[in-house]
């Protein structure tokens, strides 16, 4: 089947702990984005990346980092920088580069949680 | 930068009866407003769909009017069942970024 795969569903992070999230896509599509969803809130941008190893910050990328090494995979590094890191993370993708008005299709999320 | 505002943020409705949704935008830029549908723990799914060039799109029992003058648009939907109790959002498209409301829970009381 194709679609998006995120792992894992639920993680937690220490203090002063960098902590990666995954994110996989077997749907060939060239771009993928990182959102960051908090109760009662619009889904934020984090970063995006229209094609491989280039990729750019979104609204809210302070204390995050990633890398597009492959076109299937995305991952999305929460550093120790990022204070409240708490959130459901969703990861997407769609079919154009370099175009945001096609669809976007997202994975199923990981809930990341502070200890 | 664009601002999209989603009202109601709850929503309760008797099964069969109808639900509405509404959204408004502010940069007459955008030109592509889909529909998400999240069940709980689950990313959010797209349901449906309009671009600027429309202003009326139906798929079974969704449907989504546009309004490019008034800057908004709006989610409807027939025939509740308790299967469509979810989260829906809203989003716009400029063509550089999507941004998105802040979501309707939406209940169908059986």
């Amino acid at each position: 089947d194709g679609g998006i795969t995120q792992s894992p569903k639920y993680l937690f992070r220490k203090e002063g702990q960098n902590v990666t999230l995954s994110c996989e896509q077997n749907l060939n599509h060239d771009a993928m984005y990182w959102y960051r969803q908090d109760p009662g809130q619009g889904l934020r941008l984090i970063y995006y990346s229209q094609i491989v190893n280039d990729f750019q910050k979104g609204d809210i990328a302070e204390g995050y980092s990633v890398s597009r090494e492959k076109k299937e995979s995305f991952p999305l590094t929460v550093t120790s920088a990022q204070k409240n890191p708490t959130a459901f993370y969703l990861c997407a993708s769609s079919e154009e580069t370099g175009r945001f008005n096609e669809k976007l299709f997202f994975g199923s999320g990981t809930q990341l949680s502070v200890l | 930068g664009e601002n999209v505002e989603q009202h109601p943020s709850t929503l309760s409705v008797q099964e069969g009866d109808s639900a509405v949704i509404k959204c408004t935008y502010s940069d007459s830029a955008s030109n592509y407003f889909p529909w998400y549908k999240q069940e709980l723990g689950k990313g959010p799914q797209l349901i449906i769909d309009i671009r600027s060039n429309v202003g009326e799109k139906k798929d079974q029992r969704i449907a989504v009017t546009l309004n490019k003058t008034a800057k908004h648009f709006s989610l409807h939907i027939t025939e509740t069942q308790p299967e469509d109790s979810a989260v829906y959002f809203c989003a716009s498209n400029t063509g550089n970024q999507f941004y998105f409301g802040t979501g309707t829970s939406l209940t169908v009381i059986p």
